[in-house]
């Protein structure tokens, strides 16, 4: 199957930061998404983007699918986007990566 | 729009019975909807896909007749656990697709099972 790797597993930032989330994947894919899983468990969709760029406030993402990767951009980061971020991507079936956990300090 | 939900968000069961959870869109019709699990600090795997009126298609390693999907209509799914084992505990997760075109998932909140 399809693997998806996520960089970095753990991330730490001071409130007002950027960042830059990987996610690397294996094959050509229909699909991919960036979630984020809020503390009670909900999966939050931020992006539905198998190729381009997306915009949404503080949050962009770039998919170059010729070359298999996707970034997520966290900007002005605050405490709220703490969490764990997943890169899920799609052949015939949505696999996740292991994800990263983002610690925003105020 | 593109809501889900799933009922109930926490159950503790004894071993040995059976729980059946609910996944429900709200505001659209799901041409296909799927179950996931994630233990603690870890991903999501999926464990079985399911589209309105037919059988599921279950992933390897996953037992159908411990984990029983029904797909009974465009907007409500459910998965029953049955004979619950304590190594069942586990969140459960479904999300719905409607189709036309799009591969975009859509989550609902998770349910916690607690398997004493």
């Amino acid at each position: 199957g399809i693997q998806v790797e996520q960089s970095p597993p753990d991330l730490i930032l001071q409130e007002g930061a950027n960042s830059t989330l990987r996610c690397n994947f294996s094959d050509s894919v229909n699909n991919l998404q960036w979630f984020h899983q809020n503390p009670w468990g909900q999966l939050i969709n931020l992006f539905y983007i198998p190729s381009g760029t997306k915009q949404n406030g503080r949050l962009s993402a770039t998919t170059v699918a010729t070359e298999r990767y996707s970034l997520l951009y966290i900007s002005s980061s605050q405490t709220t986007d703490s969490g764990v971020y997943f890169c899920a991507v799609e052949d015939y079936k949505l696999s996740f990566g292991a994800g990263t956990t983002v610690t925003v300090r105020a | 729009g593109a809501v889900v939900s799933q009922h109930p968000s926490r159950v503790i069961c004894k071993s040995g019975t059976s729980v059946k959870i609910e996944c429900r869109s709200l505001d659209f019709q799901a041409t296909t909807m799927f179950w996931y699990r994630q233990f603690p600090k870890q991903s999501l795997m999926l464990m079985a896909t399911s589209n309105e009126g037919s059988k599921a298609t279950y992933e390897q390693g996953v037992e159908k007749d411990k984990f029983l999907i029904n797909h009974a209509s465009l907007t409500l799914s459910t998965l029953t656990v049955t004979s619950a084992h304590p190594e069942d505990s586990s969140f459960y997760i479904c999300s719905a697709n409607f189709g036309r075109g799009s591969y975009e998932q859509y989550f609902g909140p998770g349910t916690r099972l607690t398997v004493t």
